[in-house]
This record gives C-alpha cells, sequence and structure tokens, in this order.
C-alpha cells in the first residue's frame, strides 16, 4: 500500500517552456503533499508543503510564480516550473502523508522524482 | 537554519558485515526522527519514525535507535547483504512541524 506516483520522470526542454509534473497518490488519500527538489550531491530540500483545497505554504527563498503548486483533490498534487531556465534544472520529488497536518507518526510516501533538465 | 548531519558519508562493507550509520540533530524542539531507505531507480522507503527518547525500532535485519536529549539516532544492518546497499536518509522535525528536514545520506555498498 500507499503507493505515489510520480509524472514523468524525465524532462528535456527549451528555456521558456512551462513545465507540469504530477504527484499521485494511488490507494490512499493525501492529506498532506510535499515537494522537494534535489541539488547533485546535495539533500532533499522542501521546497512547499500543500494542503488539498488551499494554497501551497512554500519555502523560504522558493518563488511561488515560478513554482506553481495545485492541490485539487486527495490523490492528486501537481508542480508547475514556469518559464524554465537552465538554473531550474534539477531532481524533483514529490512525497504524500496520510496523517492529518502535524501526525508524529505518519512516514511520507515518495514517487520516484522527475530528472529536469532545460537547454 | 537546521542542521542535520549524516556520518559516514559512503560506506563500503562485505556481504556478512553488520554495519552502522549516525545521524545528528538539534536536540532543542524535537519532534520526530524519520529513517528511508533510497536505492537508485526507485523512490525513497519509509523505515522507521521514531518519536521518543530511548526508541528502538526494528525490521527484519535493521535497527535504529534514538537519543533525543543528546540529538543522534543509530541505524544498524546486521549481516549486511548486497540488497541492501542504498543511501540511507535520516529526516527530523521540529516542533510540531510536519516538515522533515533531511540530512545528506550515507551511501551503502554492500559487496558480495
Amino acid at each position: 500500500g500507499a503507493v505515489v506516483s510520480q509524472h514523468p520522470s524525465r524532462v528535456i526542454c527549451k528555456s521558456g517552456t512551462s513545465v507540469k509534473i504530477e504527484c499521485r497518490s494511488l490507494d490512499f488519500q493525501a492529506t498532506t503533499m510535499f515537494w522537494y527538489r534535489q541539488f547533485p550531491k546535495k539533500s532533499l530540500m522542501l521546497m512547499a508543503t500543500s494542503n488539498e483545497g488551499s494554497k501551497a505554504t512554500y519555502e523560504q527563498g522558493v518563488e511561488k510564480d515560478k513554482f506553481l503548486i495545485n492541490h485539487a483533490s486527495l490523490t492528486l498534487s501537481t508542480l508547475t516550473v514556469t518559464s524554465a531556465h537552465p538554473e531550474d534544472s534539477s531532481f524533483y520529488i514529490c512525497s504524500a502523508s496520510a496523517g492529518q497536518t502535524g501526525g508524529r507518526n505518519q512516514p511520507q510516501h515518495f514517487g520516484d522524482g522527475t530528472r529536469l533538465s532545460i537547454l | 537554519i537546521l542542521n542535520v548531519e549524516q556520518s559516514p558519508q559512503s560506506l563500503h562493507v562485505q556481504e556478512g558485515d553488520s554495519t552502522n550509520f549516525t545521524c545528528s540533530f538539534p536536540s532543542s524542539n524535537f519532534y520526530a526522527l524519520h529513517w528511508y531507505r533510497w536505492e537508485t531507480a526507485k523512490s525513497p522507503e519509509a523505515l522507521f519514525v521514531m518519536t521518543l527518547n530511548g526508541d528502538e525500532k526494528k525490521k527484519g535485519r535493521i535497527s535504529a535507535t534514538l537519543n533525543t536529549k543528546e540529538g543522534y539516532s543509530y541505524l544498524y544492518i546486521k549481516g549486511s547483504q548486497p540488497e541492501d546497499s542504498a543511501t540511507y536518509l535520516c529526516a527530523p522535525s521540529m516542533d510540531s512541524s510536519y516538515k522533515l528536514i533531511f540530512g545528506s545520506g550515507t551511501r551503502l555498498l554492500v559487496r558480495p
């Protein structure tokens, strides 16, 4: 159980393109979804937290107009990188939690990630 | 900025060896500590979530301990197997936040 599907797994596109990444919880309802970014040889950095039906909470330094997050249902959150540039090239990965916000014992369930390359 | 440190960064062991890694984090405002295993080309898999000082958890040959007063957790693997090769990530959360702060991980390679 607790499967999270993330698509696409790989994107290569030209500078200026907007890219949408989907994160779906397949067998549970995800109250909260998280979006992370990982630079080479670095740890996972939380970008934003999204709760179904409300605006995402962005971490300090993450541009909300650049990284648009929509959490329209309990099973789907999307991250759109708007007008992507080479510096946005990175590995993006989502996770989902079934527990209520602040639940102490709830692990996060991760997608497989998306490698984004902007030419 | 919360500093989460994992050591060693990488570890090569022989099949059958037992091994352990360390995760250090600030002890103030501690809420919970997560361990994940991340195999290449797969998604991170949750291993343990621990909350109380002195917690010990076990899953097969893998176990973990937690010391919230001094701010560290150990992950042990008994009798390592090649399929244990992965990056092991720890991530504490602080206060009542659900947000996880990930360490850089320990990359384990188990040679047959």
